[in-house]
Order: C-alpha cells, then structure tokens, then sequence
C-alpha cells in the first residue's frame, strides 16, 4: 500500500541553524501539506501546496518558513533559522485532488532545536 | 473560521467497557468533511473515518462506531469492548470543502484515552 514517507525520523539542531525536512508524498497524490504538533498540543496546520505554489498557510508560517517540491517527488519544509518554540512533531500530508479529500499522513520528523 | 472542541482531555476505562470521545465543531461551510485519526505512544497519525456534511448515517466498523448529528455539530466516536490496544489520543477533524482551496485540517486538542485492565 503507498504510503508518505518522511526523513529524517529524528533532527537535533541548534538555535538559528537552518534545517529542511524531506517528504515523500503517494506518487499520483497532488496536494501536499505540512502540519505541526508541539508536544502534548493539537497538531497544527502550517501550509498547503498546490500546482507548484502556496494555497493556504497559517499565522505560524512566517517569513522563517518555506516549501518547496524541488522534484517530482520530494516535498521538503525549510526552516531558516530555527527557534526553541520550533521544537516539534513535523507532519507531511498529501492528497489525491478534487473529490478526494482524505489526507495521508507521514510518520512525523521529531525536531529538537536545543 | 473553523473550530473544533473535544472537551475531554483525558479518560480511562477499565478493559471491555464502552467508551465514547465527544466532539463538537464550529464551521460556516454547509460542505465540509470530518475525521477521526488515533494517535498511538509511537506518534503516528491514524486515519480512522471521514463523513461528509450530506451523509449523516452512522457509521459501524467493528468495535469502532460514529454518531454523527448536524443538529447539535456533533460527531462522537464509540469505542465498543475498549482494548489495551485502544490507548492513545485520539483526535477529532473538520476540513471545509473550499473549491481551489487547500482543504486544511482543523484539529481538536485531542483526547488521552487509557484502557486499563
């Protein structure tokens, strides 16, 4: 069964280094997003991503973020320099298109920003 | 905006008793989606079910069942004979059908369920 996939599984970094997560989407799959679950909270949504461009992003997507899908196959969140509060659970989800509206979600990247 | 309210943050149980995780939401759409996923101790995020805004059947899949009611935007989910293996948190969903829209995920705060023996 095709499943998303996410790498790596674990990522520690230090305050202000940039870190990019990688994500492999289902391969007929055409949205894509990107959710976050501080531990012990809610996950929270972060951006969606479409036809090669953001359809929605939340208030937590600032300036310090960005998505790209720099293949057909990779969809990746780049965090430009990371904070203590970016410490989480990193979500990859993706989804067929229109009139499907189940999202598939990937094992999660732990980050730890130390 | 979208809202959705799971008011128990915690609940345990006892081995093969029933269980029932509220749910309630908030939207202005008359076209949205609803999920359950289970988030297990390893953290995963598990689909359980998605009903739309026009199917208000309830829904039976084995121990696991769905009382959905636009009236009272509610969609609870029954846990029959709860396991050890049900433990986990278990999260509630609304997704607005936007045409070109990215379909985002509203969570609930979850709820921690502990089946003991």
């Amino acid at each position: 069964e095709p499943e998303v996939t996410q790498t790596p599984s674990h990522q520690v970094t230090q305050m202000g280094q940039e870190v990019i997560l990688r994500c492999v989407p289902i391969s007929n799959h055409l949205y894509f997003y990107w959710y976050r679950q501080i531990l012990g909270q809610k996950v929270e949504f972060l951006v969606s991503f479409y036809n090669n461009e953001i359809s929605e992003k939340s208030e937590i997507f600032d300036d310090q973020f960005s998505v790209e899908r720099p293949d057909g196959s990779n969809f990746t969140l780049k965090i430009r320099s990371t904070k203590l509060e970016d410490s989480a659970m990193y979500f990859c989800a993706s989804r067929g298109g229109t009139g499907s509206n189940e999202q598939f979600f990937g094992p999660g990247t732990r980050l730890t920003v130390l | 905006a979208q809202k959705v309210t799971q008011a128990q943050t915690e609940i345990s149980v006892v081995e093969k008793e029933d269980v029932t995780l509220d749910c309630v939401y908030e939207t202005r759409d008359t076209t949205y989606y609803l999920f359950w996923y289970k988030q297990p101790p390893s953290g995963e995020l598990v689909f359980l079910i998605r009903r739309n805004s026009f199917d208000e059947q309830n829904e039976i899949s084995g121990r696991y069942s769905w009382n959905f009611q636009k009236s009272t935007s509610s969609f609870n989910f029954t846990i029959t004979a709860s396991q050890v293996v049900d433990s986990a948190v278990y999260f509630c969903a609304l997704s607005e059908a936007i045409a070109g829209g990215g379909n985002k995920l509203t969570f609930g705060t979850g709820t921690q369920l502990k089946v003991e023996l």
